[in-house]
């Protein structure tokens, strides 16, 4: 079955970029039928959806981080990723990536990845 | 942005027992309302969509109802593996937002 990793550093300085990559593995990213999304959650707290990309390099981001965020697909590795700029504290996160459907359930994340926890600290 | 409030934050409950937790939402949604649970350490798992419907897999003790801003989720008779965390989410328009969380503790 289909399957996300994240992948990243696990560590970024504070007015640095935050970098990662989710690996999609058992299905195709190129799928017509899904939506790929990155979801963070600050510690304690609730869920906070950043943005996603259709394969066709189509995206979509939350406007409360749109001008540091940029989200892309590479579907000959079958991966997708986020870049955060400018990071402060505030962006200390478990950052997740998941997929949706574009139709049936749109925009219901049915897989997640495990999640990675990236804090923001010199 | 639509803003998505749960209620209660916190619930204590003992095994067996039925529990709701409602969201509601700022404005209208139509039924584009999502559930899912989530314990500790682990991601998110999608229990239902679509307000009612269940995601495959998922226990039929899970149920959900609502649509327009004022939704539920029930669960029908606890087990030990439903103590969790439980956040709904409206997929109705972009951004895409959660509830705060429900936290289902053992009483």
């Amino acid at each position: 079955q289909v399957q996300l990793q994240e992948s990243g550093p696990g560590l970024v300085k504070p007015s640095q970029t935050l970098s990662l990559t989710c690996t999609v593995s058992g299905g195709s990213i190129s799928s017509a039928s899904h939506y790929w999304s990155w979801i963070r959650q600050h510690p304690g707290k609730g869920l906070e959806w950043i943005g996603n990309i259709y394969h066709s390099g189509s995206a979509y981001h939350n406007p409360s981080l749109k001008s540091r965020l940029s989200i892309s697909v590479d579907t000959s590795k079958n991966q997708f990723s986020l870049k955060l700029r400018s990071v402060t504290a505030a962006d200390t996160a478990v950052y997740y990536c998941a997929r949706s459907r574009v139709e049936g359930a749109v925009n219901a994340f049915d897989i997640w990845g495990q999640g990675t926890m990236v804090p923001v600290s010199s | 942005d639509i803003q998505m409030t749960q209620s209660p934050s916190s619930l204590s409950a003992s095994v067996g027992d039925r529990v709701t937790i409602t969201c509601r939402a700022s404005q209208n949604i139509n039924n584009d309302l999502n559930w899912y649970q989530q314990k500790p350490g682990k991601s998110p798992k999608l229990l239902l969509y679509s307000a009612s419907n269940l995601q495959s897999g998922v226990p039929s003790r899970f149920g959900g109802s609502g649509s327009g801003t004022d939704f539920t989720l029930a669960i029908s008779s606890l087990q030990p593996e439903d103590f969790a965390t439980y956040f709904c989410q409206q997929s109705y328009s972009s951004p895409y937002t959660f509830g705060q969380g429900t936290k289902l503790e053992i009483k």
